[in-house]
């Protein structure tokens, strides 16, 4: 059962524009939520996070939203740039893991194209 | 990122074969993650390590991985008698304390022939 869907396998933007790259998740106990940005043979990169308590985070051209009643976040990059080109991949946390690890729970991710 | 290395970047082995991984943070994270990613998968969590309490296993997808963490720092991840489906990138991540942020190291893909 997957708990964190990226429903979207890829996406392709014009540079300059806007790049939305959405999430949902099913388990009401997520409080936390982070987006990563993996390019090939490296690790994933943290970018952006946001706790429950919010509906919106944002750091420079990268914004996230958080929709709770809909169980539902996105991020929004604005201007993307072809250096955006990557896979992204949304994450989620609770506070009721094991023995409070907060361990991840990921998102099968995007793969985001900018075009020039 | 955040200083975490891991060794080697690459590994081979054939089927049966055991194998160790190594995940070297920088000191200062007491807590200390295994993910993998297999092909077309998100991450999978497999185990945590935070300070002297005992491990959270509860990802460990059979009885042969078994992972250590000596001195609070380096990390071992260990499969016995590897089967093909091991294959994937295997990440090492660390959570600074009260953060919820967590930095991953650049991974080691291993493929089981």
């Amino acid at each position: 059962d997957q708990q964190v869907k990226q429903n979207s396998p890829s996406l392709s933007v014009q540079e300059g524009r806007i790049s939305i790259l959405n999430c949902d998740y099913t388990n009401s106990m997520f409080d936390y939520f982070l987006w990563y940005k993996k390019y090939p043979a490296e690790g994933p990169t943290f970018l952006i996070s946001i706790s429950s308590i919010k509906d919106k985070n944002e750091d420079g051209r990268f914004t996230v939203f958080l929709n709770k009643s809909a169980k539902h976040l996105s991020l929004h990059i604005v201007p993307s740039q072809p250096g955006d080109s990557a896979v992204y991949f949304c994450a989620a946390s609770s506070p009721y893991s094991g023995a409070g690890s907060y361990q991840l729970t990921f998102g099968k991710g995007t793969k985001l194209s900018v075009i020039p | 990122g955040a200083g975490v290395s891991q060794s080697p970047s690459n590994k081979v082995t054939e089927k049966g074969k055991d194998v160790e991984l190594r995940c070297d943070p920088i000191s200062g994270h007491t807590a200390l993650y295994w993910y993998r990613q297999s092909l077309g998968q998100g991450l999978e969590f497999l185990i945590y390590f935070q300070g002297n309490s005992a491990p959270d296993k509860s990802g460990l997808p059979s009885d042969r991985f078994s992972a250590e963490r000596t001195g609070g720092s380096v990390s071992t991840l260990t499969i016995q008698r590897t089967q093909q489906e091991d294959s994937a990138v295997y990440l090492c991540a660390v959570r600074g304390q009260g953060a919820r942020e967590q930095f991953f190291g650049p991974g080691t893909r291993l493929t089981v022939l």
